[in-house]
């Protein structure tokens, strides 16, 4: 079965302080893909990064920064220097070869930014 | 291109009452999703599409109903409204690549009271 873990379900921060969303998963494919999605305050979902699992490269673009770590499962999000506009729901979601049609969401973090 | 559409963006229904949440997607994706979004649980699939004429259960299907009859929609009955079915629901859709992501419509706000 897949799983999705979201620890944090609230982080709050100042802003330009820098924070990482944790994402931890499970499954027992060898192949699999894992995504970040971004709910803004009006309520869209916004696709952020996907990577799979052969490619274990940190990716960055611009403030934003993935961590992907296959020997503790992880698939961690950090943005640098926060602003007020990423106040946010952000979700981690896996999709698996063994079940290649159906995304698996955590249960998200909020993350607020203050001024 | 619109993307995808979900009508309508907010519904007050009563319990026992019956309605369809529309969702119409122009990308030509064969794979297509409702989710339900309560606060705090994160997105729970109700039933999926892999393409016209087949659907699946999700994860929590029970008191809806889909069909597809068409690439482009894939519509979510209600049959009898319960206030446990109070919740933000969406529609989503990809292509067939393993690592496609889904495309998001804007949500359907459903109060059951």
């Amino acid at each position: 079965a897949q799983k999705v873990t979201q620890a944090q379900t609230e982080i709050s921060v100042v802003e330009k302080e820098d924070v990482t969303l944790d994402c931890v998963y499970e499954t027992r494919d060898t192949t699999y893909y894992l995504f970040w999605y971004k709910q803004p305050p009006s309520g869209e979902l916004v696709f952020l990064i996907r990577r799979n699992s052969f490619d274990e490269q940190n990716e960055i673009s611009g403030r934003y920064s993935w961590n992907f770590q296959k020997s503790t499962s992880s698939f961690n999000f950090t943005i640098t220097a926060s602003q007020v506009v990423d106040s946010a729901v952000y979700f981690c979601a896996l999709l698996s070869g063994g079940s290649n049609y159906k995304l698996t969401f955590g249960k998200g973090t909020l993350l607020t930014v203050n001024p | 291109n619109a993307g995808v559409t979900q009508t309508p963006k907010f519904r007050i229904l009563k319990i026992g009452q019956s309605m369809t949440l529309q969702c119409t997607q122009d990308m030509n994706h064969n794979y297509m999703y409702w989710y339900r979004q309560d606060p705090g649980m994160g997105l729970k699939l109700i039933y999926y599409s892999v393409g016209a004429g087949i659907t699946d259960k999700g994860e929590v299907p029970n008191g809806y109903n889909v069909s597809r009859s068409t690439t482009e929609d894939f519509p979510l009955r209600l049959e009898l409204a319960a206030p446990s079915q109070t919740s933000v629901y969406f529609c989503a859709s990809r292509s067939t690549g393993e690592n496609s992501p889904l495309h998001f419509g804007n949500g359907t706000r459903l109060t059951v009271t």
